[in-house]
Formats: structure tokens, sequence, C-alpha cells
């Protein structure tokens, strides 16, 4: 079974579209994130929820959009998409806030190409 | 200065080799340390965490100096499977290095 899932695996779509992935994980974790990947390999937080509630919100576009309904799932909405979107988009969880020892296990990423 | 620092490489070893790593942090007060494996488009995982006093995993031996403020990664006996990014994370808030990219050749 996959720990954390994410959809979709890949995704193109052109500039000024709106669109979403989304993320579930099965490990009972309380605690999501989003990263951002870029071409040159750096991996960033976006944001993180723990228990439905936002605690991370790094300095992204407010085009980005984050929704947690449950501590099991946690989406990314991005409206009017842009070239520099472009980049794989890695889900996490971890079983509590990030501290001391706290591992993160990741989805194998969703790979966005804005034309 | 960057936060997470590390040398992006790439490191071109044959197999056996011994090879190091090190990952250099700006702020003082971090408390942990990981070190993560991420594959050719795939997603990084957890390979060792970093304590005070050193620790050790089979052929990994991960280090903290807190009073240059860096971690290291040193990998013996290197294997072809040991190719790939290696990610340093630091802190709370989990923020990563660029990673350094190893390629252990035949």
């Amino acid at each position: 079974d996959t720990a954390v899932s994410q959809t979709p695996k890949y995704l193109v779509t052109q500039m000024g579209n709106d669109k979403s992935i989304k993320c579930e994980q099965n490990l009972g974790h309380d605690t999501m994130y989003w990263y951002k990947q870029d071409s040159k390999k750096f991996l960033k937080i976006m944001f993180s929820y723990n228990n439905k509630e936002l605690i991370i919100n790094e300095t992204v576009p407010n085009r980005f959009s984050p929704k947690s309904p449950d501590k099991a799932h946690l989406n990314l909405h991005i409206n009017s998409l842009e070239l520099g979107d472009s980049a794989v988009y890695f889900c996490a969880s971890s079983p509590r806030p990030s501290t001391s020892g706290n591992t993160i296990y990741f989805g194998e990423g969703s790979w966005l190409t804005v034309v | 200065r960057k936060e997470v620092e590390q040398d992006p490489g790439p490191f071109n070893v044959p197999e056996g080799a011994t090879v190091a790593f090190n990952c250099t942090y700006s702020n003082s007060a971090s408390q942990s340390f990981f070190w993560y494996r991420q594959d050719c488009r795939k997603e990084p995982k957890l390979l060792m965490s970093v304590y005070s006093s050193g620790n050790e995993d089979g052929r990994f031996t991960a280090q903290l100096n807190r009073a240059s403020q860096y971690i290291s990664l040193l990998i013996r006996d290197s294997k072809l499977s040991d190719s790939a990014t290696y990610l340093c994370v630091v802190n709370r808030e989990l923020i990563f290095g660029q990673g350094t990219e190893l390629s252990v050749k035949p």
C-alpha cells in the first residue's frame, strides 16, 4: 500500500489554467506538507498543516492555495498557472509537526509542466 | 549565506571508494539534522538521522560539528547502488540543502 499518494503524477497544462494536485496519506500522521522542487533540484517547503490547521506558510504567490479537508488529505490548488510554476511538487507527511528526530515521508511527486 | 549549503557535485567515484559529503548550516540554534537520499526522478527518502555524538549505519557514518556548523556523511566501500543525490536536512522546519550528486562507477 502506498503510504503517501498524490495525483496526478504528470500534468501538462497551458499558462493561465487552474489546476489541482491531490494528496492522501494512510499513515495516520497528523502533519502534512507541500514541497516544490525546481529544475535546480532545490526542495523548498511551501505549506504545512497539522490536524487540518495551517502551521507553515512560506512566501509563495497567493495563486497557490492549500486545502486540508481532514488530516489525511492535503490538496494544492494553483490558479492562473505561469511558466515558472513548472516543477515537481512533493506531498509529504510526518507523525507530528517538525521536531527533533521526526521522519518525513514523501509521495512520489507530481511533475507539473506549464506550456 | 544560504541557510543550508551543500557542494552539488557531481562526485564521481569508483566502486569500493570512500566518499564524504559536508553540509553547512547558518542557524547556530539548529537542533535536528538528517540525511535523505533521492534517486533520479524519485522522491527523497530518509537515509539516517544525525545525532550529536555521531552515528553509524552499516557503511554510512554521519557526524555533526556544532562549532563549525556542519554535518557530514561518509560512505565506505561505495556500491553502484549508492549512486543518487544526497540531501541534508536541518532544523525543525525541515530545510533542505540542494543536494550532492554521487555517481559510483564500475
